[in-house]
């Protein structure tokens, strides 16, 4: 199994720019989540999705940022426009979502907004 | 939200010493799960706990889940280099879990 694959690994840009990460879940599984990771605040839960539909985005932190899932194959966090404090690591996993279910995550996009 | 709290924050050890991590709540929990992350890459599952009071054991890792199911504990016996990296706690009242800050664990030779 090729796991949860995220792209681009890396991304710098400049403020006020939009960026646009990807993510590919583990094929079965209906669950997806996208975390950020900073020192300051760990491992945050933005948006997760069941089969295909957003059920909690209480974590998004401003109407910049937005998330889609059009297939069960294929999730998308956009941030538009992008800011300085946006810089962070942002990570999908996803699950098969029964249960006390584990969360296999990406290896993450290093985001980097100057 | 669920709030997890992990210490210590950073613990810098000798290969050989036993250490113990500690991930603690006021809230209840119906699981806990523990997880390794390494530079560069997404933490990964090494356990979850699930009935108060339970024990789990994954070689020289001991994982402990509290009585009243609010707190968790990680112990290592004769810690190895190998076993550097972030560990993590993390529960939720459903399977959007909530993570605590982790505790960055350094083995030295």
């Amino acid at each position: 199994d090729a796991g949860v694959i995220q792209s681009p690994r890396h991304e710098v840009t400049e403020m006020g720019q939009e960026v646009t990460l990807r993510c590919k879940p583990i094929s079965g599984h209906n669950s997806l989540f996208w975390y950020r990771q900073t020192m300051m605040r760990g491992l945050e839960l933005l948006i997760y999705f069941n089969n295909n539909v957003p059920i909690d985005d209480s974590g998004m932190p401003e109407d910049r940022f937005s998330a889609k899932m059009p297939n069960a194959s294929f999730s998308t966090l956009k941030i538009q426009p992008s800011e300085p404090r946006d810089s962070a690591v942002y990570f999908c996993a996803s699950s098969s979502g029964t249960g006390p279910s584990p969360l296999h995550f990406g290896n993450g996009t290093r985001l980097t907004v100057t | 939200t669920q709030l997890l709290e992990q210490s210590p924050q950073f613990l810098s050890i000798q290969e050989g010493e036993n250490l113990t991590v500690y991930c603690n709540s006021s809230s209840v929990f119906s699981s806990l799960q523990w997880y390794r992350q390494e530079p560069g890459e997404g933490p990964v599952l090494l356990v979850t706990v699930v009935t108060g009071g339970e024990v789990k054991k994954l070689k020289r890792l001991t994982f402990q889940f509290g009585d009243a199911r609010k707190d968790s504990s990680l112990h290592i016996t004769a810690a190895q280099p190998g076993d550097t990296g972030l560990y993590l706690c993390a529960g939720g009242p459903g399977y959007a879990l909530n993570f605590g800050k982790g505790t960055s664990l350094l083995v030295t030779p």
